[in-house]
């Protein structure tokens, strides 16, 4: 099946530092790139779709200048947290679709565990 | 707005006993129905997937759900569990193309010897 990869899988930094995740569709072109934040013993909330060539569309209650998404290409979507706080501690998670199609099976990453210090 | 009800947070099984799931959507068309399963700090896995045709869908690791119109749900079960089945289940609802899922908020199952 299709595999969707983040990098890194774990990240520690420091409070006011901003930290990239990066999520790669390895074996098909994803023009939709969703990204989801998990809290400990929560289910994924949306935060954000991510769109090729456009800017993302962000969900209510999420900061567009603190999660930065760029989507440059068909296979790679980035999510940057800028200016940590721990509170920003989380899973992040993304999924991608294979093109439009309509019988769409998200194809999830690993995951990404950022712990803010 | 689509949404999702676990009405069950946490349920134990022992293992060999038969398992069932209860999920619950809400959406304005037809549904794409889906059940993950998440393993501590890992991400998810596609057990099954409901798009269309049969109702009663047959997964992967040996689970089945049935979409079930007339109640809004799609019920996950096993019919003998397996101690490795212990983990946290999500369902969730989606209507393709660009649009994303919405999970409902999780079962954690655990599984007694």
């Amino acid at each position: 099946g299709a595999v969707v990869s983040q990098h890194p899988s774990r990240v520690i930094c420091k409070s006011g530092t901003s930290v990239k995740i990066e999520c790669r569709s390895l074996d098909f072109q994803a023009t939709t790139m969703f990204w989801y934040r998990q809290f400990p013993k929560q289910s994924l909330m949306l935060m954000a779709t991510s769109n090729e060539g456009s800017k993302a569309t962000y969900e209510q209650g999420v900061e567009k200048d603190k999660f930065l998404i760029n989507h440059a290409s068909l296979t790679l979507s980035t999510l940057t947290v800028t200016s940590a706080h721990p509170e920003d501690s989380s899973f992040y998670i993304c999924s991608a679709r294979e093109g439009p199609k309509l019988s769409g099976e998200l194809f999830f990453g690993e995951g990404s565990r950022l712990t803010v210090l | 707005a689509q949404s999702v009800t676990q009405p069950d947070i946490h349920i134990t099984v022992s293992e060999g006993a038969s398992l069932e799931l209860r999920c619950n959507y809400s959406y304005g068309a037809t549904p794409y129905l889906f059940w993950y399963v998440q393993s501590p700090g890992q991400g998810l896995q596609l057990l099954l997937k409901y798009f269309s045709g049969d109702t009663l869908v047959q997964g992967i690791k040996g689970f089945e759900a049935e979409f079930k119109r007339s109640q809004s749900s799609f019920n996950l079960r096993k019919p003998s569990v397996h101690w490795s089945d212990a983990a946290e289940y999500f369902c969730a609802v989606g209507g393709g193309g660009r649009r994303a899922l919405t999970f409902g908020s999780g079962t954690r199952l655990q599984v007694q010897p």
